[in-house]
């Protein structure tokens, strides 16, 4: 089915460890975002991407390391967790011409 | 610091009722969209604005979108208990590329 997926919806991980959430979007779009929900925070933009191999930092990078070697897969590494990166991530891509957000259905991150 | 502010930050109130939620920026953007999250989803697009001084209505939800293009409103007419839900505003740059979103309001809506 056509759409955006994440994995895993769930991780739960310790300290220290690297872990990486991937994204997948079959559309073809060409915008992707990594956003974090957090309580009273709203969603906050980590990375995002306009292209393949075209990436630049958003409000919250720090900590997180992206990259896009193809247009439809977005991961979003977390290279030594720590427990501040509790949280909701969602992926995202944009319809062009519209510029709406379609967003996956979330990774829930527990850092121990 | 949040881009955009949006207030209240919760309203629970009774079916019937008329609502008004707002988002504020210091920034102007080229667009404002406006987002409804329901619990363990991601958000939805509900509308988008271009223009200073537009007005979108969507059946009971009209949505304003500043002069100076700063700022954004969401009215719901008659709220019914489908309307609950995590309402989010998202101001977009030049080409419709980077959004940054609002800390949103979180809507109940009771029977």
């Amino acid at each position: 089915d056509a759409g955006i997926t994440q994995s895993p919806r769930y991780k739960i991980t310790e300290t220290g460890r690297q872990v990486t959430l991937m994204c997948h979007q079959t559309w073809s779009h060409s915008y992707m975002f990594w956003y974090r929900q957090d309580l009273g925070h709203g969603l906050r933009l980590i990375y995002y991407s306009a292209a393949a191999d075209i990436t630049d930092k958003g409000e919250v990078p720090d900590g997180y390391v992206v990259s896009r070697s193809k247009t439809e897969n977005f991961p979003l590494t977390l290279e030594s967790a720590t427990r501040s990166q509790t949280s909701v991530y969602f992926c995202a891509s944009s319809e062009p011409n519209t510029g709406e957000l379609f967003f996956g259905e979330g990774s829930r991150l527990t850092v121990l | 610091t949040q881009l955009l502010e949006q207030s209240p930050q919760f309203l629970s109130i009774q079916e019937g009722e008329n609502l008004t939620v707002y988002c504020n920026s210091s920034s102007v953007f080229s667009s404002l969209q406006w987002y409804r999250q329901e619990p363990g989803e991601g958000p939805v697009l509900l509308v988008t604005v271009v223009t200073g001084g537009e007005v979108k209505k969507l059946k009971r939800l009209t949505f304003q979108f500043g002069d100076a293009r700063k700022d954004s409103s969401l009215h719901i007419t008659a709220a019914q208990p489908g309307d609950t839900g995590l309402y989010l505003c998202a101001g977009g740059g030049y080409n419709f590329n980077k959004f940054y979103f609002g800390s949103g309001t979180k809507l109940n809506v009771k029977p």
